[in-house]
Formats: structure tokens, C-alpha cells, sequence
């Protein structure tokens, strides 16, 4: 899987959008970009994936830039349970497993 | 429905104990995953389990073992303990089919635990 590269911390204002820079130059042509993110004590969540396509669910949306070799996380409107630690991660999705290779993500601080 | 459940929640162990920790995953998913996290390694991946096979495995010692029954649970056996295997022991289930099935892993609570 390729290596991903996030910023360790960033600070959003509530009801504000939130962008979480990701960076994986070495992507391949058959890897996935997923997001998860751990909010305090808890397991990880899963949030988004994306191969080329800009994505869109009910929590975020994920700009996947033409070249793939960055994308962004966004959260519209960010509220204080947003607070969170954020993962870029890139595998290859086969039938050989699913073995997550977690970064050390970036850190979202909500603030009122 | 269910989501993944791991017991115990907190265990407390001493040097050269060994401990087992235990997770069901969510009904109909084949796929167990286990993780380690720590405030200085961060997620790290141990090993995966589909239909009572290993698939995967991350770079850690023979200590760490794991095992999957035929009804999908599964379970993470550490041998004696050493202080540094404290942290908190997520595990994961998937479909485990492959391909675009598996989108997601739903990740349970954890299991903590201290080793003194």
C-alpha cells in the first residue's frame, strides 16, 4: 500500500467547513484512498473511499485530485463531535485481505 | 444489529503472564482483523482471519498469536507479557469477500490492557 502523508494537527471553527489535506505521490493505478477517523477511546469509524471520483456521502465529501496523488476530506459543517484523530489511508481492495495500514493521522479541534 | 463486541473491556496482567482477548464480529462477517495501539506506535496491524485461516499478518513478534472458531469469532492470545504490550487491542470485521464488498471494517470498543 502506498504511504500517505497528513498534517499532524488542525483547528476548525464550529459550523465552518473542515479540509484535511492528504498526501500519496506513490499511489497506483488499482489503490483506494479510505478515510477513518477515532474519536477519543473509541474504535476507528469509517467515513469515505474513493478511487478517482470525487465522492459524497451523508458524513463528508472526497476531492481526489486528477493526477490522485492528493486528496482532501471534507466536512461541510463541522461541530464540536468532529473532534477527532483523521486517516488517509490507501490499499489495494482484492481478495487478498483487509489489513489497514494507519498513519499517524491528523488531529481535528473543533472549537466553539 | 450487533455491532463488534471485544471482552474484556480492561484487563490488568503482570510481566510474563500470558492473556487472551476475545472478539465477535458483526453477524454474517467472515473477516477479523486485530490492531495494537499505543500513544507512541500509533494503529498497527497484527493479523487478519478469514473463515478460520490467517491472511494476513503485521511485523510482530511470535508472542502474539490469534485463532478464528467456525462461527466467525475470534480470539488474540499474548504470551508473557512484557510492560510494553500495554495499549489498547482494537479488532475489526469485514464481509472478508474482497473486491468492492469490503468497503468498510466496523472496529469494536477495544480491549485495554495493563501490563505491570
Amino acid at each position: 500500500d502506498a504511504k500517505t502523508t497528513q498534517p499532524p494537527s488542525m483547528d476548525c471553527a464550529e459550523g465552518r467547513a473542515a479540509n484535511l489535506p492528504c498526501n500519496h505521490s506513490t499511489i497506483s493505478g488499482n489503490e483506494y484512498v479510505y478515510w477513518y477517523r477515532q474519536i477519543h477511546s473509541q474504535g476507528p469509524q469509517y467515513i469515505i473511499h474513493g478511487l478517482k471520483n470525487n465522492e459524497t456521502n451523508e458524513m463528508a465529501s472526497l476531492i481526489i485530485t486528477e493526477d490522485r496523488k492528493s486528496s482532501t476530506l471534507i466536512l461541510p459543517h463541522a461541530t464540536l463531535r468532529d473532534t477527532a484523530v483523521y486517516y488517509c489511508i490507501v490499499r489495494v481492495v482484492s481478495n487478498s485481505g483487509y489489513a489497514l495500514n494507519f498513519g499517524k493521522g491528523t488531529s481535528l479541534l473543533v472549537t466553539p | 444489529k450487533a455491532g463488534v463486541t471485544q471482552t474484556p473491556r480492561y484487563l490488568i496482567k503482570t510481566r510474563g503472564q500470558q492473556v487472551t482477548l476475545s472478539c465477535s464480529p458483526i453477524s454474517g462477517h467472515r473477516s477479523v482483523s486485530w490492531y495494537q495501539q499505543t500513544p507512541g506506535q500509533g494503529l498497527q496491524f497484527l493479523f487478519e482471519y478469514f473463515s478460520e485461516t490467517q491472511r494476513n499478518k503485521g511485523n510482530f513478534p511470535g508472542r502474539f498469536s490469534g485463532r478464528q472458531f467456525s462461527n466467525s469469532r475470534s480470539e488474540m492470545n499474548v504470551s508473557t507479557l512484557e510492560l510494553g504490550d500495554s495499549a489498547l487491542y482494537l479488532c475489526a470485521s469485514s464481509l472478508g469477500a474482497g473486491g468492492l464488498v469490503d468497503t468498510e471494517a466496523f472496529f469494536g470498543q477495544g480491549t485495554r490492557l495493563t501490563v505491570v
